[in-house]
């Protein structure tokens, strides 16, 4: 399969406690995203990168929250003292350069007890 | 600022119907426009997109899309649904110079009755 992958699928944690997620984007992709999806709702843009480099960070992303592409190639989405409003669905997506489709994982879902 | 809205967040229709999503976008420029679909605990799949030129477009699973300008809007359709079809819709717009990103819409769960 040479889709975007991610892993885990899912993830139960405490409150307080860290987690992270990796995403491996299609190879020959040089952009990869981050979104969150809660439930009833569209998925809303997180941060993006273009090779290593990471270029927007919406308001949404927390300073608990950091994501890296250390090679370009994949990359890892962690938050610090999770809290019970992190609980969601983080999608990953990549695409190469331009405006084009974005191609997705099948999502993270993380639920904070 | 960009924007997407879809006016419905629930729509049942009868197999065997025709389907018409809603999608109107606020953006500055030339839109860029997508439908995507996802099933439930899935990640979202590309049903079609529109960038330019023929402004009626064709999709995977015999949807289409036609883009108006005038109204702002990216409306979706289906001549004849079947249950498969059930699942969520999102529309999203494509921002060019910030790195090729999409604003989604809320969202409208499709239901199929038999």
């Amino acid at each position: 399969d040479t889709g975007v992958s991610q892993d885990p699928r899912h993830k139960i944690t405490k409150r307080g406690q860290n987690v992270t997620f990796r995403c491996d984007p299609i190879s020959e992709h040089n952009r990869l995203y981050w979104y969150r999806q809660t439930l009833g709702q569209g998925p809303e843009f997180l941060t993006y990168f273009q090779n290593e480099a990471q270029l927007e960070k919406s308001r949404l992303l927390s300073d608990r929250f950091s994501a890296e592409r250390p090679k370009g190639s994949f990359s890892t989405l962690e938050i610090q003292r999770t809290e019970q409003g992190d609980s969601a669905m983080y999608l990953c997506a990549s695409s190469p350069f331009g405006v084009g489709e974005l191609f997705f994982g099948e999502g993270s879902r993380l639920t904070v007890l | 600022a960009q924007s997407v809205t879809q006016p419905d967040i629930h729509i049942t229709v009868s197999e065997g119907a025709s389907l018409e999503l809603r999608c109107n976008y606020s953006y500055g420029a030339t839109p860029y426009l997508f439908w995507y679909v996802q099933s439930p605990g899935q990640g979202l799949q590309l049903l079609l997109k529109y960038f330019s030129g023929d402004t009626l477009v064709q999709g995977i699973k015999g949807f289409e899309a036609e883009f108006k300008r005038s109204q702002s809007s990216f409306n979706l359709r289906k001549p004849s649904v079947h249950w498969s079809d059930a699942a969520e819709y999102f529309c999203a717009v494509g921002i060019y110079n910030q790195g090729g990103k999409l604003i989604f819409g809320q969202g409208t769960e499709l239901s199929v009755k038999p």
